[in-house]
């Protein structure tokens, strides 16, 4: 266990459906992040949230939607997908101060599978 | 601006023989470093990372690093593998007010 919880650790879901994948770290970090993990391919940043407020988003399709309520907390809610988008979905957070990120610590991941 | 050159994609190595994961990178800035596995449908573990002071750095699992500023790499070392070490690699920098930048990954197959 690293301090990062993502759920549900596995998810097959139809081209019509709508999920939401879970990220909850209690670390006391205060930025959180979404990395999309596909195979053969290098990892891929999707999103990044400081204090709660969306810094980032890396030309990701509007099917994924990304909710940060709170800064122990992050959603990635999904509808509509495509096969492509079968991957590992990595959450991850860190702290940040006075500009100065001291690295990431990782979920366990949300194998997603598109059918 | 930066980037992560992971030297090997896939190094096989035998039991109880030593490893050598090489990670060269390229930045404007200074930079921290670090390096993650990964085992089979599990999240990035952090192995060891770099901020300042001493270029080598000890992570769990007997693993070691050393941040060589004029070569500009961060190489992976290990004694002697084993099996349970089978798994992906991957180094990381991350510039002082940035976002961290991750290598392809090396695959580490250790046989016995």
């Amino acid at each position: 266990e690293t301090g990062v919880t993502q759920t549900p650790r596995h998810l097959v879901m139809g081209m019509t459906n709508k999920k939401s994948l879970k990220c909850e770290q209690h670390l006391g970090h205060n930025a959180m992040y979404w990395y999309k993990q596909s195979a053969k391919k290098p990892l891929e940043l999707m999103f990044v949230y400081n204090f709660k407020e969306q810094t980032e988003n890396n030309s990701v399709p509007s099917r994924f939607s990304p909710e940060c309520p709170n800064s122990s907390h992050l959603f990635l809610h999904l509808h509509t997908l495509q096969p492509e988008d079968s991957a590992l979905y990595l959450c991850a957070s860190s702290h940040v101060t006075q500009g100065t990120n001291y690295g990431y610590t990782f979920g366990s991941g949300t194998r997603l599978t598109v059918v | 601006a930066q980037s992560v050159t992971q030297l090997d994609s896939q190094v096989p190595v035998f039991e109880e023989a030593p490893v050598e994961l090489r990670c060269n990178y390229s930045s404007s800035v200074s930079v921290y470093l670090f390096w993650y596995v990964q085992y089979p449908n599990q999240g990035l573990q952090l192995l060891l990372k770099y901020l300042s002071g001493s270029t080598l750095v000890k992570g769990i699992n007997g693993f070691e690093a050393e941040f060589n500023k004029s070569q500009t790499s961060f190489h992976l070392r290990k004694p002697s593998v084993h099996i349970c070490d089978t798994a992906e690699y991957f180094c990381a920098v991350l510039p002082n007010a940035g976002k961290s930048t991750f290598g392809d990954g090396t695959t580490l197959t250790v046989k016995p």
